[in-house]
């Protein structure tokens, strides 16, 4: 996987957006951006992904810089549940056999405050 | 409810003893995986399963084993020969034949050596 850099903490007031930046300046045209999250003691819950196009779910909207080296994950109103540590991953289409395998960096502790 | 299932969510060992981890889903993917996650760590792969009756060695099979023996199941067996198995085992699932392969997690299971 193409290496991600993430800030290592952000703190969001609740019911504000949580603006979340990842780079990705070494990403190949093939390559598909991951967002994940893991609360503590949990497993990691999907969250997006997007390829040039920025794009939306009920969780959350994606938005990813034309030259695609970077992209900010968006929570348009943040909760006390949404403190989590959040993932950015990037993998290639039709990944196989082992390489299929998702790597976590460490990712950006967000922490939301009351 | 769709989704990934482990059991237990705790688990504790003595040195030398077997224990086996559950892992079911009834999302209908023919991909399982196992992860291990150490504190503060990313995941590392112990191993995969693209359909039933085959699996392969992630980056850190050894003391490990597991079966595939129903599509809905995948177990991690953690040997004698684990040499340090307290951590956090993540259990996913995946379509494979997709060229889009999002990984949905389970819960985990933290197993504990005393």
């Amino acid at each position: 996987d193409a290496k991600t850099t993430q800030p290592p903490s952000m703190d969001c007031a609740e019911g504000r957006a949580a603006n979340l930046p990842c780079n990705h300046s070494t990403i190949s045209g093939n390559e598909y951006v991951y967002w994940y999250r893991q609360i503590h003691s949990q497993g990691p819950q999907y969250i997006i992904h997007g390829l040039k196009n920025n794009e939306t779910n009920e969780m959350a909207s994606l938005i990813i810089t034309e030259d695609r080296k970077s992209s900010t994950l968006i929570l348009p109103h943040a909760t006390l549940r949404d403190t989590a540590v959040y993932y950015c991953i990037v993998r290639p289409l039709g990944s196989s056999g082992s390489a299929r395998q998702l790597t976590f960096g460490s990712g950006t502790q967000l922490t939301v405050l009351p | 409810d769709g989704g990934i299932t482990q059991s237990p969510k705790y688990l504790f060992r003595k040195e030398g003893q077997n224990v086996t981890l559950s892992c079911e889903q009834n999302l209908n993917h023919d991909a399982m995986y196992w992860y291990r996650q150490d504190p503060g760590q990313g995941l590392r792969l112990i191993y995969y399963s693209q359909i039933v009756n085959d699996f392969q060695k992630g980056d850190i099979a050894e003391g490990y084993s597991v079966s595939r023996e129903k599509k809905e199941s995948f177990p991690l067996t953690v040997t004698s020969a684990q040499k340090n198995p307290t951590a956090f085992y993540l259990c996913a699932s995946s379509r494979w034949r997709a060229v889009m392969d999002t990984q949905y997690f389970g819960p985990g299971t933290r197993l504990t050596v005393l």
